[in-house]
């Protein structure tokens, strides 16, 4: 398909476990985001990556999450010892140029999701 | 800090009628605002933009905003609500860098 594709689109775990989430941007984008978003509320931003480098990794709740992309297309977002409040819908976007450009700001493509839930 | 908001946690119109979803916002420099719309079990969709330009930003599937600087909003329209407009609607901020500041999003129900 010519969208963003992520996979699994469920994902339960046991607290404790370690979950890796998967993002298909469109084919050539160079800007990809991870977005957590909990129930009821937006998106909150996790990280950015232009190309395979990780140039933004802010909002990324804590050391037990690791964004990569290392050939610059296919990303994973992974989480290590999964706790409850690691519970949302997470959220990968990609964008045809580059963010922060002053030319005019492209809109990023978002895929459907993944819902992950810690049990 | 900037900041998105949207008052109203859920909107309902009679179909056929006009519909508002209201979105203020807070940033320094100029903004850069969007609105997107989530259907249940889907990704989130772009609907329009503001850049710069003419306050009024027409989008897909009819949806329209204005642009209001003395007032920082952006408010979402259409002239006439079909039923599968239903859907949760989220105003957005760029900040500063690239960053997407979002809103609370907006239940958006059009009863038949």
């Amino acid at each position: 398909g010519a969208g963003v594709s992520q996979s699994p689109r469920y994902k339960v775990a046991k607290r404790g476990q370690d979950v890796a989430l998967r993002c298909d941007p469109i084919s050539g984008h160079v800007s990809l985001f991870w977005y957590q978003q909990a129930l009821g509320q937006g998106p909150e931003f996790l990280t950015y990556f232009q190309n395979e480098a990780q140039l933004d990794k802010s909002g990324l709740p804590s050391d037990r999450f690791f964004a990569e992309r290392p050939e610059g297309s296919v990303s994973t977002l992974k989480i290590q010892r999964t706790q409850q409040e690691d519970s949302a819908v997470y959220l990968c976007a990609s964008s045809p140029g580059l963010a922060g450009a002053s030319s005019s700001y492209n809109e990023q493509f978002f895929g459907p999701g993944t819902r992950l839930t810690v049990l | 800090a900037q900041s998105v908001a949207q008052p109203e946690d859920q909107v309902n119109v009679a179909e056929g009628n006009p519909l508002t979803v209201k979105c203020t916002y807070s940033v320094s420099g100029n903004p850069y605002l969007f609105w997107y719309v989530q259907y249940p079990n889907r990704g989130l969709q772009f609907l329009l933009k503001y850049i710069t330009g003419d306050n009024l930003v027409k989008g897909s599937y009819g949806f329209e905003a204005e642009f209001n600087k003395s007032q920082t909003s952006f408010h979402l329209k259409k002239p006439s609500a079909l039923v599968s407009d239903s859907a949760l609607y989220f105003c957005a901020v760029r900040d500063s860098n690239y960053q997407l500041i979002w809103g609370a999003g907006t239940k958006l129900i059009i009863k038949p």
